[in-house]
């Protein structure tokens, strides 16, 4: 079993829709939960960070994390066609002598359709 | 302000041949790390620079890939006798502070293709 696993889609709606991206995820030693978005051609580019179980919101995005499922998801409401690109899901932990260590999914490809 | 820079945007070479990938971090950035990217594969770590200790080679998948980081600041990333299987975007980023929990800041990567 791969410690973070992602559902590559692709995953397409319509503009408008609420779009639910998750990852999984089997090392209970992760402690900080990231989203990324990558445009076509393009770096990745932060999103949101969580490190606690719960609820994160920053406008349209609503990053969730539950450590006891060990499940994290990332919501977009009312998506619009700029928010097409590929979401990647990011778990770190972080060891002895300040050691990190980064996993990512795979990434999920978005499209929204006007 | 400037962001992280890569050079080059393209390169294609033939099997056999070495190349040298070139990652501008941001300035004052302590901590680099270079990625690979291939399709359908997502992002795997490939080595981490943090400040003046010793470089985390831990994700090099093989000795023909080496990196080093001139004075804290710029990176080059080398693949020597290229495969195609090298064929991937190679993808460097920087962070302020702490590696792992400061955001990282990508750039746009190198589309490397081998034919």
């Amino acid at each position: 079993q791969k410690e973070v696993e992602q559902d590559p889609g692709p995953l397409s709606v319509p503009e408008g829709a609420i779009v639910s991206l998750n990852c999984t995820y089997s090392n209970s030693a992760f402690q900080y939960f990231m989203w990324y978005r990558q445009y076509s051609r393009k770096g990745p580019e932060l999103l949101m960070y969580t490190y606690s179980s719960g609820n994160k919101e920053d406008g349209r995005f609503t990053a969730q994390v539950d450590k006891s499922s060990k499940y994290i998801s990332l919501f977009i409401r009312d998506s619009q066609p700029s928010d097409s690109a590929t979401y990647i899901c990011e778990m770190i932990t972080i060891g002895v002598g300040s050691n990190y260590k980064l996993t990512f999914g795979k990434g999920t490809l978005l499209t929204v359709n006007p | 302000g400037a962001g992280v820079s890569q050079s080059p945007s393209n390169k294609v070479t033939e099997k056999g041949k070495d190349v040298e990938l070139r990652c501008d971090p941001i300035s004052g950035h302590t901590a680099l790390y270079w990625y690979r990217q291939s399709l359908g594969q997502g992002l795997e770590f490939l080595i981490y620079f943090q400040g003046n200790s010793a470089p985390d080679k831990s994700g090099l998948p093989s000795d023909r890939f080496s990196a080093e980081r001139t004075g804290g600041s710029v990176s080059t990333l080398t693949i020597q006798r290229t495969q195609q299987e090298d064929s991937a975007v190679y993808l460097c980023a920087s962070t302020e502070g702490l590696a792992g929990v400061s955001e990282q800041f990508f750039g746009p990567g190198t589309r490397l293709t081998v034919l």
